[in-house]
């Protein structure tokens, strides 16, 4: 079936610092992919549309130049935490479809912690 | 943003047991999902379901699109404990690529022995 990877699985990193997230699909091409962000015993909040080739489509109350997202290729789309703080502490997914009307499939998850 | 409605919030069962839960919604989805998460990993696909008044099984899974568009419930049979986890619904107003999920608040189900 689709597979969905992300990396890294943890990162810790300093505030102030950025720290960019990789989500690849690796046995089909994705021309859009979503990057949510999941809080502690919560739901998951769509942040972002990456699309290929063009600018992502943030969703409201998403700071776009905090976030910065890169979908350069059919398998490769970027997310970028800038000049992180502690409350950017969160695990982000990404997740994509294989097209047509195939579900989305979800990648494992990125846990960032911000100290 | 939006989030769908799941019930219950959490549930303690035995195992063996049967298992109900419910997503609602104030608007129309042309498709339901149904996944499970387990800690510090991403959701995944059990059921996806396309048609109002649709019923799709997947092993023990069973899952319904409700047919006002508005809700969907899954059923677990015969629970075992793995099917401990946080089982999140979705709805998507279009289907695959380029349409995104909206998710429910979430049910965590856990199972004793």
């Amino acid at each position: 079936g689709a597979v969905v990877s992300q990396h890294p699985s943890r990162v810790i990193c300093k505030s102030g610092t950025s720290v960019k997230i990789e989500c690849r699909s690796l046995d089909f091409q994705a021309t859009t992919m979503f990057w949510y962000r999941q809080f502690p015993k919560q739901s998951l909040m769509l942040m972002a549309t990456s699309n290929e080739g063009s600018k992502a489509t943030y969703e409201q109350g998403v700071e776009k130049d905090k976030f910065l997202i890169n979908h350069a290729s059919l398998t490769l789309s970027t997310l970028t935490v800038t000049s992180a703080h502690p409350e950017d502490s969160s695990f982000y997914i990404c997740s994509a479809s294989s097209g047509g009307n195939s579900p989305l499939h979800f990648g494992n998850g990125t846990r960032l912690t911000v100290t | 943003g939006q989030q769908l409605n799941q019930s219950p919030q959490s549930m303690f069962i035995q195992e063996g047991e049967d298992v109900s839960m419910n997503c609602t919604s104030s608007s129309i989805f042309n498709t339901w999902l149904w996944y499970k998460q387990d800690p510090g990993e991403g959701p995944v696909l059990l059921i996806a379901l396309y048609k109002a008044g649709e019923l799709t099984s997947n092993g023990r899974l069973t899952a319904q699109f409700g047919i006002t568009r508005k809700d969907s419930f899954l059923n677990i049979s015969a629970s075992i404990p793995s099917d401990v986890g946080i089982y999140f619904c979705a709805g998507q107003l279009g289907s695959g690529t380029a349409s995104k999920l909206t998710f429910g608040t979430g049910t965590r189900l856990q199972v004793t022995l």
